[in-house]
């Protein structure tokens, strides 16, 4: 069982179209990360959201955690073909001292022109 | 600021074999965090290590695989007597522990293993 679950898996989209991808959990969390990946690299740090109800933006990317740190969500504007990759949560349980990382199996994301 | 590297980037080795992989941390950073990828899947945690102690293991870390950071500096990863099943992305990560930015994870490109 994912400790983090994302929907969607796949999101296959034209150029110029918003899109939201979600995360959730049963589970609290201290902090959640949103990463980018393309394929063949590693994970990209994008952003790190750490208070309830926490909003941030990143040009074209709305981060939202929410009120009782169980979710977040990730929201592109007007997307483009160069946000195409697979974009994955990831947290550090509350608690945890250790910094240890649970992550979402992932939304690939693909943007045509 | 140099990134979180990994060599070597690919490796395809038999059934059986031994393989180490080498990760470099940020220069700074005294966490370091190995992981495995597998396809359609985000990273699963493997290790930690705080400077040169070796904190936490997953149970996903059988007997097969040792993890070193002898000098709190740059880490290895062994598997001994490779199967089908160790095929993956390793990938390793840093942070800058004791201070509000413990949980910014960056991590390195990642060594492919693909076991024949």
């Amino acid at each position: 069982t994912q400790l983090l679950e994302q929907s969607p898996q796949f999101l296959s989209i034209q150029e110029g179209e918003n899109l939201t991808v979600y995360c959730n959990s049963s589970s609290v969390f201290s902090s959640l990360q949103w990463y980018r990946q393309e394929p063949g690299e590693g994970p990209v740090l994008l952003v790190t959201v750490v208070t309830g109800g926490e909003v941030k933006k990143l040009k074209r990317l709305t981060f939202q955690f929410g009120d009782a740190r169980k979710d977040s969500s990730l929201h592109i504007t007007a997307a483009q073909p160069g946000d195409t990759g697979l974009y994955l949560c990831a947290g550090a349980v509350r608690g945890s001292t250790l910094g240890r990382l649970y992550f979402g199996r992932g939304t690939q994301l693909t943007v045509w022109p | 600021d140099t990134g979180v590297s990994q060599n070597p980037r690919h490796k395809i080795t038999k059934r059986g074999q031994n393989v180490t992989f080498r990760c470099d941390p940020i220069s700074e950073h005294n966490r370091l965090y190995w992981y495995r990828q597998t396809l359609g899947q985000g990273p699963e945690f493997l290790t930690y290590f705080q400077n040169e102690a070796q904190l936490e293991k997953s149970r996903l870390l059988s007997d097969r695989f040792s993890a070193e950071r002898p000098k709190g500096s740059f880490s290895t990863l062994e598997i001994q007597r490779t199967e089908q099943g160790d095929s993956a992305m390793y990938l390793c990560a840093s942070s800058l522990g004791g201070t509000s930015f413990s949980y910014e994870q960056y991590f390195g490109p990642g060594t492919r293993l693909t076991v024949t």
